[in-house]
């Protein structure tokens, strides 16, 4: 099993939807989590972080479920620049971030 | 404030060759990461670099290495290239840690 696991989609969704994605993490002991954007041939850029309460940044909500191991991400009102792959990010405990694969996501007019 | 810049922005080599990539960290910045990533993949963590010394380094080979200088840049060198070494070689800073790292552009590496 794959330390952070993530469909990797794509997910196709019209203009103005909303769209959830969900990452799974198999360390229990992992301490923060983030989610980052990655443009095509771009590098990643943080997105959000993502707090034991929950989140929100305009129309991005993030959660953590600790006992369930995975964190989401809510995209409200999707815009068609939204479009890119979404990054799951895991802490653990020995400074090592360790990376989904990523779900793509693609926003159709 | 200037981000994180890489050198070079593409490089092609040949099986067996070596190769040197650079990095200059976020202003204020001094902890340096280096990730691969293949096509259609994530990042995957080769090292980490602090006060000069690697603080942690990921499921890589010795072919492998790298140097981060009083300046808090660094250096990976990977030797006797293979075809598989071709991806996308990211280099994030933090401060501290890997918490809220910042990338930079990448280099494009292809061995033929």
């Amino acid at each position: 099993r794959k330390e952070v696991e993530q469909d990797p989609g794509p997910f196709n969704v019209p203009e103005g939807a909303t769209v959830a994605f969900n990452c799974t993490y198999s360390n229990s002991a992992s301490q923060s989590f983030f989610w980052y954007r990655q443009d095509c041939r771009k590098e990643p850029k943080l997105l959000m972080s993502v707090y034991s309460s929950g989140n929100e940044d305009g129309r991005f909500t993030a959660q953590l479920n600790r006992a369930s191991q995975y964190i989401s991400l809510l995209i409200r009102d999707s815009k068609l620049s939204d479009s890119a792959t979404y990054l799951c990010v895991v802490n653990t405990v020995n400074y090592q971030l360790i990376w989904g694969a990523g779900t793509k996501l693609i926003i159709k007019p | 404030d200037a981000g994180v810049t890489q050198s070079p922005t593409h490089l092609i080599k040949t099986r067996g060759q070596q190769v040197t990539l650079r990095c200059s960290p976020k202003s204020g910045h001094d902890t340096v990461s280096w990730y691969q990533q293949a096509l259609g993949q994530g990042p995957q963590f080769i090292f980490q670099y602090y006060e000069e010394e690697e603080r942690q380094r990921g499921n890589f080979p010795d072919r492998f290495s790298g140097h981060q200088f009083p300046n808090y840049s660094s250096e990976l060198n990977v030797n006797a290239l293979l075809l598989g070494d071709s991806a996308l070689y990211l280099c994030a800073s933090s401060l501290r840690g890997p918490e809220t790292q910042y990338f930079g552009p990448g280099t494009r590496l292809l061995v033929l």
